[in-house]
């Protein structure tokens, strides 16, 4: 079965400064997808960035970019320019490619992220 | 406009009872779902059903039962409330056919019980 960890329960950063949250995962297939999610104090879950394993390319979306290492099955999330707003609890989240495993998301435990004045 | 909408937001309840949770997605999705947020923010899948079948059923007890009348409507039912039922229940959608994409949550129900 599909695992994914989030060692790390707390963070902090600075206002503008830069942070990344880490996430390692288990897994024997070869094509999935992976993804972090924001979820702040409101409660909703709010897609972050994808990566899709068959991409060697790190995704980025705006501000926010990862460093996906297959070999290593480590799926980090960097986050520049920090901002007070990005204060928010954050997944990782393993999608397995079979199409029978029909989409169902594996989390990690969450990572709480403060931003600091 | 919301993409996925989940009624009601709040709900508290005595141990015993009987209730739904109602979600309903205008994306055109053709797979929803339902996951449990405890109370140390744990996140695990429940059900997933595509096109009104069920694909998912993650070893939930019987007493919580999923209708999907529609794929665009996904509801939670769940019989004779346990104390350990008190969560957040997310319910998500997305387009599995073809390229799979991400999930929408909706804004999740806080289930409390008495």
């Amino acid at each position: 079965a599909q695992t994914v960890t989030q060692s790390q329960p707390e963070m902090s950063v600075q206002e503008a400064e830069t942070v990344t949250l880490s996430c390692t995962y288990d897994t024997s297939e070869s094509d999935y997808y992976l993804f972090w999610y924001k979820q702040p104090p409101s409660r909703q879950m709010i897609l972050v960035i994808r990566q899709e394993a068959y991409k060697q390319q790190n995704a980025t979306e705006n501000r926010f970019s990862v460093n996906f290492q297959k070999a290593a099955k480590s799926f980090s999330l960097k986050i520049s320019d920090s901002q007070l707003g990005d204060a928010a609890m954050y997944f990782c989240a393993y999608r397995s490619g079979l199409a029978s495993n029909t989409g169902k998301l594996i989390f990690g435990q969450g990572t709480t992220l403060q931003v600091k004045p | 406009d919301t993409a996925v909408s989940q009624t009601p937001k709040y709900l508290v309840t005595q141990m015993g009872n009987d209730k739904s949770i109602k979600c309903e997605q205008n994306l055109g999705h053709d797979t929803m779902y339902w996951y449990k947020q405890d109370s140390k923010k744990f996140l695990k899948i429940m059900f997933s059903y595509n096109n009104k079948e069920l694909i998912i059923n993650e070893t939930v007890p019987n007493r919580f039962s999923p209708k999907s009348p529609d794929k665009a409507h996904l509801n939670l039912h769940i019989n004779s409330l346990e104390l350990g039922d008190s969560a957040v229940y997310f319910c998500a959608s997305s387009q599995d056919t073809g390229l799979p994409q991400p999930q929408h949550f909706g804004d999740g129900t806080r289930l409390s019980i008495l």
